[in-house]
């Protein structure tokens, strides 16, 4: 499968608190994007990083890429109960149109 | 407007039924995408249209029948279903293949 994983799986904090989660991918990417999807709903694009970026920012997100491990990471500061989704990573398949989502993470953020 | 619009919403069907899903976008976008997602799990592509054109099929059963009568809609017929196949339908439109993919809301099916 040319699925990848986030870890963790689900994450439990507290209002104000920072939320990290993590994404592994498998195959050479173009651009690799993050999701949010609050439960049984469409997903929402939140952030787009391209193969030749390390670092990005969007507001209250933060986003890592390292080609060389094929990992990233998503960084949500000082969060808030409406937060509350799951995550999930996509990559491009480098240059189709094949974006594949990984495993996801899901975000609990008590008030 | 950055809308894609699905139809229905919800759905139940039979095994030996026939149904459409509809999907609409005004956007430009010149990618329509299907992807199907199970519950607690992530979407997974069934199929990609590009340019009106079918360009990715993920080796959907054919019971899944997709269509792209213009650049603007995007439908999945559906026949002889399983009850496995309940699960949300998502379509989703890009501009290019670089870009963000904008998704609606979904139409859940389920099938009896």
């Amino acid at each position: 499968s040319q699925q990848g994983e986030e870890d963790p799986q689900a994450l439990s904090i507290q209002e104000g608190e920072n939320a990290t989660m993590n994404c592994s991918y498998k195959t050479s990417i173009n651009n690799l994007q993050w999701y949010r999807q609050n439960s049984g709903r469409g997903l929402v694009h939140l952030i787009l990083i391209r193969s030749n970026e390390r670092e990005k920012h969007s507001g209250r997100l933060r986003v890592t890429l390292d080609t060389s491990k094929k990992s990233s990471s998503l960084l949500i500061t000082a969060s808030r109960a409406a937060d509350t989704a799951s995550y999930f990573c996509a990559t491009d398949g480098s240059g189709t149109y094949k974006y594949i989502f990984g495993t996801g993470t899901r975000l609990k953020v008590l008030a | 407007d950055t809308e894609v619009t699905q139809t229905p919403k919800h759905l139940v069907m039979g095994m030996t039924n026939k149904k459409s899903l509809k999907c609409e976008q005004h956007m430009g976008h010149r990618a329509m995408y299907w992807y199907k997602q199970k519950a607690k799990k992530p979407p997974e592509l069934m199929f990609v249209y590009s340019y009106e054109k079918l360009s990715i099929n993920e080796s959907v059963p054919s019971r899944f029948s997709p269509e792209c009568p213009n650049s603007s809609l995007l439908n999945l017929h559906l026949h002889a279903l399983q009850p496995e196949d309940s699960a949300l339908y998502l379509c989703a439109s890009s501009q290019n293949h670089n870009g963000e993919l904008f998704f609606g809301e979904g139409s859940r099916l389920t099938v009896l």
